[in-house]
Formats: structure tokens, C-alpha cells, sequence
């Protein structure tokens, strides 16, 4: 079975401050996917990595970067300098190789950045 | 420009009605999905869709049904059965992930339905 678990329920932290988001997956699949998505109050979700298994390489993105650990099972996010208009709820995912190519996605996290 | 659209942005429906949602897309995606969003919880996947004319079941598609007569249309119909119809729906679409290939979802604005 597949599983996401992202703990943090809420986060606020102040503007300039930097945030992370833990995501811990469960999978029996040796080969995966994981996304994390950002949904603003708007609603739509939008896209903002994938990640695939076997490339444990971490990413950064401007002030955004990813940390994919296979060993602890864990795809956390890092936002540097958080800016207000990253106030939002984000969702860590997980797709697997075979199958339905649906993703499954955590319950998400609350981040709101006070200005 | 490319993109998916959904509409109505809200509806509402009184119990034992039928109400359809509309899902279409200009991205040239094979597959598409509907996902349902309560709140503080995550999305689950209702049904899905690889090609046209065929779609498949998701976690909980009981109460819900689709159609798939052309690539750009993925409407879903929330039928009376579904005891708890009120929610967030998201539409979403991709190219299919042939091999099990992680290809990213691209998602719709919703639609949020309220049962009076």
C-alpha cells in the first residue's frame, strides 16, 4: 500500500524567515515518483517538482529546494526567505510504477507567513 | 492558452439530484483524473481515464460516474447515491505514464459543491 504522511498539520512562520515541510512515504515499490503540489487559496493545485526513486540527487529552485532521503523514506521541502505570497497549503505526493497512474497524495500543510 | 478548465467554479444541489461537472482540456493529454478534496484532508482519486472511451475506477468512486467521448472531455456526474456529495472536485490531466514513467498532473481550478 501506498502512503503519505505529512505530520505538520499548520506552520506559520514570519516573512524572511526559512520553512521546512517534512513528508515521510511508505511504498513497496522499488521505483516511485513524489511531488510536492501548492494550492493557494484560489483553489487549483500547481505543480512545483517531481522527484523519481532512484535519483536521490536534492534540488533547489530559487528560494525553494528538496531534500530526498530513500534511507528515512522522507522528500522534505525547504523554503528560504519566505515570502507572504507562499502562504498556502502544500502537498507532498506519491505515484507509483505500476498500475493506475494516479497520484496519493499526504493531507497536506498549512503555511501561512505573516508579514 | 493551454490549460484545463472547470465549471461551474461553485454549485449547488439539492439532496437526491444529479449534477454533473464539467472537465475539459486543450493540453492534448491522454489521461485524466478526478479528485475529490475534503477539508484537512488530502485528494482521492474518484476515477480515471487513459484514453478515450475508457476509464477506470478509483478509491472511492462509489456514487459518482464518468464518461470519456473525446480527449479533451472528462465530465463527471455526482448521482444521488453519493451520501456525502459536498466537497472540493479537481480535475486533472496528464500524459499517461507508459512504463510507470512519473509524468507530472496538471490540475484544474475545481469546483466546489454544496448539497442544500
Amino acid at each position: 500500500a501506498q502512503k503519505v504522511t505529512q505530520a505538520q498539520t499548520e506552520i506559520s512562520v514570519v516573512e524572511k524567515e526559512d520553512v521546512t515541510l517534512d513528508c515521510v512515504y511508505e511504498t513497496r515499490d522499488t521505483t516511485y515518483y513524489l511531488f510536492w503540489y501548492k494550492q493557494p487559496p484560489s483553489g487549483e493545485l500547481v505543480f512545483l517538482i517531481r522527484r523519481n526513486s532512484f535519483d536521490e540527487q536534492n534540488e533547489i529552485s530559487g528560494r525553494y529546494s528538496w531534500n530526498f532521503q530513500k534511507s528515512t523514506s522522507s522528500f522534505n521541502f525547504t523554503i528560504t526567505a519566505s515570502q507572504v505570497v507562499d502562504s498556502a497549503v502544500y502537498f507532498c505526493a506519491l505515484r507509483k510504477r505500476t498500475g493506475a497512474n494516479n497520484l496519493f497524495f499526504g493531507t497536506g500543510t498549512r503555511l501561512t507567513v505573516i508579514p | 492558452d493551454g490549460g484545463i478548465t472547470q465549471s461551474p467554479k461553485y454549485l449547488f444541489r439539492k439532496e437526491g439530484q444529479n449534477v454533473t461537472l464539467s472537465c475539459e482540456q486543450n493540453l492534448n493529454h491522454d489521461a485524466m483524473y478526478w479528485y475529490r478534496q475534503d477539508p484537512g484532508q488530502g485528494l482521492r482519486l474518484i476515477y480515471y481515464s487513459q484514453i478515450v472511451n475508457d476509464f477506470q475506477k478509483g478509491d472511492i468512486a462509489e456514487g459518482y460516474s464518468v464518461s470519456r467521448e473525446k480527449k479533451e472531455s472528462f465530465p463527471l456526474t455526482v448521482t444521488s447515491a453519493q451520501k456525502n456529495p459536498t466537497a472540493f472536485y479537481l480535475c486533472a490531466s496528464s500524459i499517461p505514464g507508459a512504463g510507470g514513467l512519473g509524468n507530472e498532473q496538471f490540475f484544474g481550478p475545481g469546483t466546489r459543491l454544496t448539497v442544500l
